[in-house]
């Protein structure tokens, strides 16, 4: 069983205001890193599939940061909006078998 | 292009009972992955099924199988019904292992 882990569990942010979080993952024999938001009454969506080291991805104003060797992302909201209020989850792909294991996810409560 | 779509959303049955529940992937979509998810807990991995195949099974009890049909479409059923399987049930298609999966609005099941 991989330990993916994310943190905070949750986290209240001011409109406007930027925001972080981190999903950690054994950083032997990477292969795949997801993250995903799941929106309440909804069904999770996929944001990035992020690969190699160093990599960088960008949606709107989300954008999300790899680092294999130290078995870390970061996922950066800047200007925080009420409709970015979701649970961010990562997943992290076994090389070995291909499986997604999940992190409990980051749940993030935008207020107006 | 139609999502993944579930079947039914929701379902009450009783302890000692069996139920089938269904997934019909996206349109070309040969990958097939199963999660359950319980309060307080992240998603947990049940099996993934490409092209008619098991491909990885999680630790759930032989309670818990599944199947794949020709079409792509997967079924899971849980047999003999315990009140700890009372939980969200999403399914999850994908082109292949390391490609985003799009998820359904998943089934609520509750055991009373």
């Amino acid at each position: 069983i991989l330990n993916v882990e994310q943190s905070p569990q949750s986290l209240h942010v001011q409109e406007g205001d930027s925001t972080n979080f981190t999903c950690s993952f054994p950083s032997s024999n990477f292969y795949a890193l997801h993250w995903y938001r799941w929106e309440t009454a909804k069904s999770p969506e996929a944001l990035f599939v992020m690969t190699l080291n160093g990599d960088e991805k960008k949606k709107g104003r989300i954008s999300a940061t790899l680092n294999t060797k130290e078995g870390y992302s970061y996922l950066y909201i800047k200007g925080s909006q009420p409709e970015d209020s979701a649970t961010y989850l990562c997943a992290f792909i076994n090389p070995n078998d291909y499986k997604l294991s999940f992190g409990a996810g980051t749940t993030v409560t935008v207020r107006a | 292009k139609a999502g993944v779509t579930q079947t039914p959303r929701y379902l009450i049955k009783t302890r000692g009972q069996q139920v089938t529940l269904s997934c019909s992937p996206i349109s070309g979509h040969r990958s097939v992955s199963w999660y359950q998810q319980t309060p307080g807990q992240g998603l947990q991995f049940l099996f993934e099924y490409f092209s008619e195949t098991q491909r990885n099974k999680g630790n759930f009890p032989g309670r818990f199988s599944g199947r794949q049909f020709s079409n792509s479409r997967s079924e899971m059923n849980v047999s003999t019904l315990e009140l700890g399987d009372s939980a969200l049930y999403l399914c999850a298609s994908s082109e292949n292992q390391n490609t985003e999966a799009f998820f359904g609005q998943g089934t609520r099941l509750t055991v009373v």
